[in-house]
């Protein structure tokens, strides 16, 4: 089946430690987004990518570090620089031209 | 004033009538619109997008566009206790490095009550 893969589903860091949150797509689709939701919030851009080896900074970047070394893959590290980084983090994919965006299932990221 | 922005709510509507929810942007360069629904835990869902002013129909939902005012909204007729979720507007929007990017609302909370 085609999709968006995020994992994992959960994830526990503790102070001062980086994580790498994974997301994958089978569905050919060029442009990744990552996006970082609080509790009672809508959706914040972190970093997007519209090709292979290319990407920019979204509106919250600070902390966070990506990399698009292949069209299927777009993982989020969240660094030890990052104050406050427990939230929902949700990749998304969308095709080249096209801005309607699919969602994985998101990391719920908690910091202990 | 933020790039994209929703009424947080929660809009209380009764089962069966229509549910109207809105949206305003900030730059007039967008060109695509969209509305995504997200029940508590899980990730946003598309519903409708628009590309062009006017009205777009499906099913029981109805997106409306007008570029002039930067105004999108949402009618959702016929309102089941199913429909209650948080609704999240999204722009499309061009980017000085020649990306777009999707921008969201902070997402409007709608409760049906039977």
């Amino acid at each position: 089946d085609g999709g968006i893969t995020q994992s994992p589903k959960y994830l526990f860091r503790k102070e001062g430690q980086n994580v790498t949150l994974s997301c994958e797509q089978n569905l050919n689709h060029d442009a990744m987004y990552w996006y970082r939701q609080d509790p009672g919030q809508g959706l914040r851009l972190i970093y997007y990518s519209q090709i292979v080896n290319d990407f920019q900074k979204g509106d919250i970047a600070e902390g966070y570090s990506v990399s698009r070394e292949k069209k299927e893959s777009f993982p989020l590290t969240v660094t030890s620089a990052q104050k406050n980084p427990t939230a929902f983090y949700l990749c998304a994919s969308s095709k080249w031209g096209s801005t309607e965006a699919f969602f994985g299932q998101g990391t719920r990221l908690t910091v202990v | 004033q933020k790039e994209v922005e929703q009424n947080s709510g929660p809009l209380s509507v009764p089962e069966g009538a229509i549910a109207s929810l809105n949206c305003t942007y900030s730059d007039r360069g967008s060109q695509s619109f969209f509305w995504y629904r997200q029940y508590s835990g899980k990730s946003p869902e598309l519903i409708m997008f628009i590309y062009s002013n006017g009205d777009k129909e499906d099913g029981r939902f109805t997106a409306q566009l007008n570029k002039a005012s930067q105004y999108v909204s949402l009618l959702i007729r016929d309102s089941q206790p199913s429909d209650s979720a948080t609704y999240l507007c999204a722009v499309n929007q061009g980017s000085d490095q020649g990306a777009q990017k999707l921008v969201f609302g902070q997402g409007t909370r709608l409760t049906i009550n039977p």
